[in-house]
């Protein structure tokens, strides 16, 4: 099983502070993703990185930054929180090649007040 | 833009019977499609994936079919339990990128 760990699990902030969410694996893999999930919304792509220092913007970039300085760490920052950014984000690694499964993180429950 | 579209409504059947759950996608050519089960306060779990010269895959009791002209994919869960109670997730590729539908709920009663 691949070691993918989030945190923090939950973290309630108010609106206008920054926030970092962190996702930690252990195996090396190339690619990470973030990911949001809201009831209506389903699974919607943040950002994902194919390597260090190498990202690219999903379909709901939009107030999101990230970073992956390392390969173990890849780093999801809300420069200023709103509440439309209140949800469920999971972080996950692709297993195996190009075409391999996604492994999911435990999630990180975000509000912002 | 892309889309990957599900069931929006949750599918109830009886112990037993096979469900079949659709994905319709627009706008995509996806190299291949992966299917999750997702429960409550959990994140996804792999099931299966289909490429888009592959037809039909199967695994254990369940089959997924990827239909390029079109543009869908079937996933079949025969003799279903109540344990196969999940939500159930269709994903397409996008480069990289692997992007999600909605999902669908399913609920098997005994």
């Amino acid at each position: 099983d691949a070691g993918i760990t989030q945190s923090p699990r939950h973290k309630v902030t108010e609106t206008g502070t920054p926030v970092t969410l962190r996702c930690h694996q252990t195996e090396n893999h190339r690619y990470m993703y973030w990911y949001r999930q809201d009831p209506g919304h389903g699974l919607r792509l943040i950002h994902y990185s194919y390597g260090v220092k190498d990202t690219d913007k999903g379909e709901v970039s939009d107030g999101y930054s990230v970073s992956r300085s390392k390969t173990e760490d890849f780093l999801l920052t809300l420069e200023s929180a709103t509440s439309s950014q209140t949800s469920v984000y999971f972080c996950a690694i692709r297993e195996g090649g190009d075409t391999g499964e996604l492994f999911f993180g435990e999630g990180s429950r975000l509000t912002v007040l | 833009s892309q889309k990957i579209e599900q069931n929006s409504e949750a599918l109830n059947i009886q112990e037993g019977k096979t469900a079949t759950l659709t994905c319709n996608y627009t706008n995509y050519s996806p190299a291949y499609l992966q299917w999750y089960r997702q429960d409550p306060g959990r994140g996804p779990v792999f099931l299966l994936l289909i490429r888009e010269n592959e037809k039909e895959k199967r695994k254990e009791r369940l089959k997924v079919t990827f239909d390029t002209t079109l543009k869908q994919s079937l996933f079949h869960i025969t003799a279903s339990q109540p344990a196969d109670s999940a939500t159930y997730l269709c994903s397409a590729n996008s480069g990289y990128a692997l992007n999600f539908g909605k999902g669908t709920s399913l609920l098997v009663t005994p």
